[in-house]
């Protein structure tokens, strides 16, 4: 079946480290967004990208940092530079020509746990 | 700067009864609408979408929602509601490449 992949579902980690959340699709879209979602503020944007090999930053992108080597890949390091780390992040993609459209795709989300 | 906002955190609903949340957003311009659900345990996917034309836009399961230019608003609507439809369901406004989403609001339907 198409969809998108997030991994690992859930991950805890100590302050201090970096950790990179795996987001694989097989839609042959051409655009990619990572999402961060806290309770009673919805989701927010930390990256995205149009095309592979490029990527831009949202709302909330210090302490992230995205790749685009691949079309159908687009992980998200958070680093330990992030000050609030914990929280659920969603992956999401469209195609192109729909990117002004909000049709994204979701993935099933990985719930980060800082120790 | 551009964003949306939900009147409601949480609505609890009986079976049967008419549901009506609030979404205003503050984009200028020309801009797209929609309303996105996330079922217990599932993907957020889309309920319905406004682009232009009718300002009333029927999605799935009975929804559909008004927009209201002159108010900013893009209010979601069902007239009867379902246990099936407790969810948490988010506005969401896009005038690019972006889409900002609002904080959401859940809805328990009672049964």
């Amino acid at each position: 079946d198409g969809g998108i992949t997030q991994s690992p579902k859930y991950l805890f980690r100590k302050e201090g480290q970096n950790v990179t959340l795996s987001c694989e699709q097989n839609l042959n879209h051409d655009a990619m967004y990572w999402y961060r979602q806290d309770p009673g503020q919805g989701l927010r944007l930390i990256y995205y990208s149009q095309i592979v090999n490029d990527f831009q930053k949202g709302d909330i992108a210090e302490g992230y940092s995205v790749s685009r080597e691949k079309k159908e890949s687009f992980p998200l390091t958070v680093t330990s530079a992030q000050k609030n780390p914990t929280a659920f992040y969603l992956c999401a993609s469209s195609i192109k020509r729909a990117l002004n459209t909000g049709e994204l795709f979701f993935g099933e989300g990985s719930r980060l746990t800082v120790l | 700067a551009q964003s949306v906002s939900q009147h409601n955190h949480h609505v609890i609903l009986s079976e049967a009864a008419s549901l009506e949340l609030g979404c205003n957003y503050s984009y200028g311009g020309t801009v797209n609408l929609f309303w996105y659900v996330q079922y217990p345990g599932q993907h957020l996917q889309l309920l319905l979408k406004y682009f232009s034309g009718d300002p009333l836009v029927k999605g799935i399961k009975g929804f559909e929602a008004e927009f209201i230019k002159s108010k900013f608003s893009f209010n979601l609507r069902k007239p009867s509601v379902q246990w099936s439809d407790t969810a948490e369901y988010f506005c969401a406004a896009s005038n690019d490449y972006k889409l900002s989403f609002g904080a959401g609001t859940t809805v328990t339907v009672r049964a």
